[in-house]
């Protein structure tokens, strides 16, 4: 069974400066994806970020990064720049190709602070 | 585009009742959609697979006679809360898949549902 594990319950950054939330999974899968979501406080989930395990590239959304180790099922997302509106709690997701299912971490709870 | 939308967004009911959730995809087909519960300030936990014409795949724990749901359209799916009590109370979220299992389209979502049962 595959499993999502975010070690960092909650985290906190000042305006405009970089923050890095990990993410470790277990698979024995060789083809699959990878999210980052946001659920700011309204409660909507919102896509940050998508990976794809066969690309070696990591992908950026503007301000947002991920990197990416498959040989350590490592899934690190790190946000630049960070504004006000980035708060919020962060899931990193695993999706099972074969099912289409999502297996979400722990989250983890950022605050950005002026 | 790939919108979900998903109603009511808050429910507040007596013990006893059944309440139906609805899951739409309005600008695409989804032959699945998901079904999550989540606590506050926990993690989504995925309650059951639910496909186009065919009975739902519920998880494990998860009882298919409180949560029924149907897909009947490729854009509709409800979940139906029967009986509810108390510590059904929960906040409800949908997702709708764009696209097949080995596309790399993303979960959608809708906005949820606050359901509180008194």
């Amino acid at each position: 069974a595959q499993t999502v594990t975010q070690s960092q319950p909650e985290m906190s950054v000042q305006e405009a400066e970089t923050v890095t939330l990990s993410c470790t999974y277990d698979t024995s899968e060789s083809n699959y994806y990878l999210f980052w979501y946001k659920q700011p406080p309204s409660r909507q989930m919102i896509l940050v970020i998508r990976q794809e395990a066969y690309k070696q590239q990591n992908a950026t959304e503007n301000r947002f990064s991920v990197n990416f180790q498959k040989a350590a099922k490592s899934f690190s997302l790190k946000i630049s720049d960070s504004q006000l509106g980035d708060t919020a709690m962060y899931f990193c997701a695993f999706m099972n190709s074969n099912t289409g299912k999502l297996i979400f971490g722990q989250g983890t709870t950022l605050q950005v602070k002026p | 585009g790939a919108v979900v939308s998903q109603h009511p967004s808050r429910v507040i009911c007596k013990s006893g009742t059944s309440v139906k959730i609805e899951c739409r995809s309005l600008d695409f087909q989804a032959t699945t959609m998901f079904w999550y519960r989540q606590f506050p300030k926990k993690s989504l936990m995925l309650m059951a697979t639910s496909n186009e014409g065919s009975k739902a795949t519920y998880e494990q724990g998860v009882e298919k006679d409180k949560f029924l749901i149907n897909h009947a359209s490729l854009t509709l799916s409800t979940l139906t809360v029967t009986s509810a009590h108390p510590e059904d109370s929960s906040f409800y979220i949908c997702s709708a898949l764009q696209g097949g299992f080995y596309s790399n389209q993303p979960q959608h979502f809708g906005d949820g549902t606050r359901l509180s049962i008194l």
